[in-house]
């Protein structure tokens, strides 16, 4: 069956930078392409880019460009997920997720990572 | 930015209570638009795709509606699983959005 396992929890300063893993299995890496998803504690959902995983093209939000950077191991079948300049709002579990059948309607998600970021 | 507004923001109901909560979309995303159930500490869940198709596995108690920038999720008979937190996500373009969510409290 079709999985994303993220890596762990992370704790940072700001100003620092995390790199989180998601690791894909149970189908072949280059069919879907990978969406990252980030929610703060008690709120909703922002969507903050996509990575082709055969290729490695990228589109990321707006409001995360030039912080962001998704890139993808095909030898490994992972993604990964970095965000530098971290501030205190950026404390949210993050998700990468991806779609079986569209593009856009994500029916498989990892379990989720907590970042905080706190001095 | 495609701006997705739903409510109400809660619902109190009961179990077997009709809960229909409605999503707007700040311009026409014709029938891209997915719902989801969120429970607490978990990721979310994907109900309904393209408004109104039923994701593999979702009961059929679940229902979606709508086209352009009005849109409906529908519980029929609500069940004492179904108490959750529900997203509605616009697919018409890149950056997605989503609404802000309803929580479907226990009445």
């Amino acid at each position: 069956q079709v999985q994303l396992v993220q890596s762990g929890a992370e704790v940072k300063k700001p100003g620092n930078s995390v790199k989180i893993s998601c690791k894909a299995s149970g189908y072949t890496f280059t069919r879907y392409y990978i969406h990252w998803v980030r929610q703060a504690p008690g709120q909703g959902l922002e969507w903050m880019g996509i990575i082709n995983p055969s290729g490695g093209t990228t589109s990321y939000a707006q409001k995360f460009q030039g912080r962001v950077t998704m890139t993808g191991d095909t030898s490994t079948s992972t993604v990964f997920m970095e965000l530098s300049s971290l501030r205190s709002d950026d404390t949210a579990v993050y998700y990468c997720l991806s779609g079986s059948t569209s593009l856009y309607y994500f029916d498989y998600w990892g379990q989720g990572t907590l970042v905080t970021v706190s001095s | 930015d495609i701006q997705m507004t739903q409510s109400p923001s809660s619902v109190s109901a009961s179990v077997g209570d009709r809960v229909t909560i409605t999503c707007r979309a700040s311009q026409g995303i014709s029938s891209w638009l997915a719902w989801y159930q969120q429970k607490p500490g978990k990721a979310p869940n994907l109900l309904i795709y393209a408004a109104s198709g039923l994701q593999n596995g979702v009961p059929s108690r679940f229902s979606g509606s709508g086209s352009g920038t009005d849109f409906t999720l529908t519980i029929s008979s609500l069940q004492p699983e179904d108490f959750a937190t529900y997203y509605c996500q616009q697919a018409n373009s890149f950056p997605l959005t989503f609404g802000g969510g309803t929580k479907v409290e226990i009445k």
